[in-house]
């Protein structure tokens, strides 16, 4: 399975744009990028997902890699509900679906 | 839309009994569902693909005669942990695609189990 690296822990201002990076070298071609977020004692959240184009939604932007090594979530404007551990997952494509899960990236919000 | 609910959210169960656990997707139907396992503090753990209506796949080093799993119908995968002891205690989560929405897994709120 490609694996992702992900710092363990990043910190942020309130209402300042985040940056949340993910290391991909091994990625192949139908690899999709997925990210989910995950608070304590829940279970993870969708946030965002793409193959090769830089995606945005109400919640976040992915910006992908032109050679999709890697890849960062964008949180626009970071705010208190948005601390959480930050996971970014390869999905293979006709493999049967499967997310394995790295470490991800614990996010601290400081007002 | 697209939600998954588990149940029971905590459960506490002596160490020797079997202990069952439903996912169930509210909004869709959903062919294949997962289950993983997450320790404290640690990251979530892939244990198994359920597909309705045949046998689930194991990932190595998961026990399918200690994890059975049975998705009967295309709305609810069942978990049950057999023989619990201590070991087994953790935050256990299910998750469900739906087909007719593409890439996304819609995850449940997790199942606290507490063997004692």
């Amino acid at each position: 399975d490609a694996k992702t690296t992900q710092p363990n822990s990043m910190e942020s201002n309130e209402e300042e744009p985040v940056h949340l990076p993910c290391n991909h070298s091994t990625i192949s071609g139908t690899d999709y990028i997925h990210w989910y977020r995950q608070l304590p004692s829940q279970g993870p959240e969708y946030v965002i997902h793409g193959l090769t184009s830089n995606v945005n939604n109400r919640m976040a932007s992915l910006a992908i890699a032109e050679d999709r090594k890697s890849s960062t979530l964008i949180l626009h404007r970071a705010t208190l509900r948005d601390a959480a551990v930050y996971y970014c997952i390869l999905r293979a494509l006709n493999t049967g679906n499967q997310f394995y899960f790295g470490t991800g990236t614990s996010l601290t919000v400081i007002p | 839309g697209a939600v998954v609910s588990q149940h029971p959210s905590w459960v506490i169960c002596k160490s020797g009994t079997s202990v069952k656990i439903e996912c169930r997707s509210l909004d869709f139907q959903a062919t294949t569902m997962f289950w993983y396992r997450q320790f404290p503090k640690q990251s979530l753990m892939l244990m198994a693909t359920s597909n309705e209506g045949s046998k689930a796949t194991y990932e190595q080093g998961v026990e399918k005669d200690k994890f059975l799993i049975n998705h009967a119908s295309l709305t609810l995968s069942t978990l049950t942990v057999t023989s619990a002891h201590p070991e087994d205690s953790s935050f256990y989560i299910c998750s469900a695609r739906d087909e007719g929405r593409g890439e996304t897994q819609y995850f449940g709120p997790g199942t606290r189990l507490l063997v004692l």
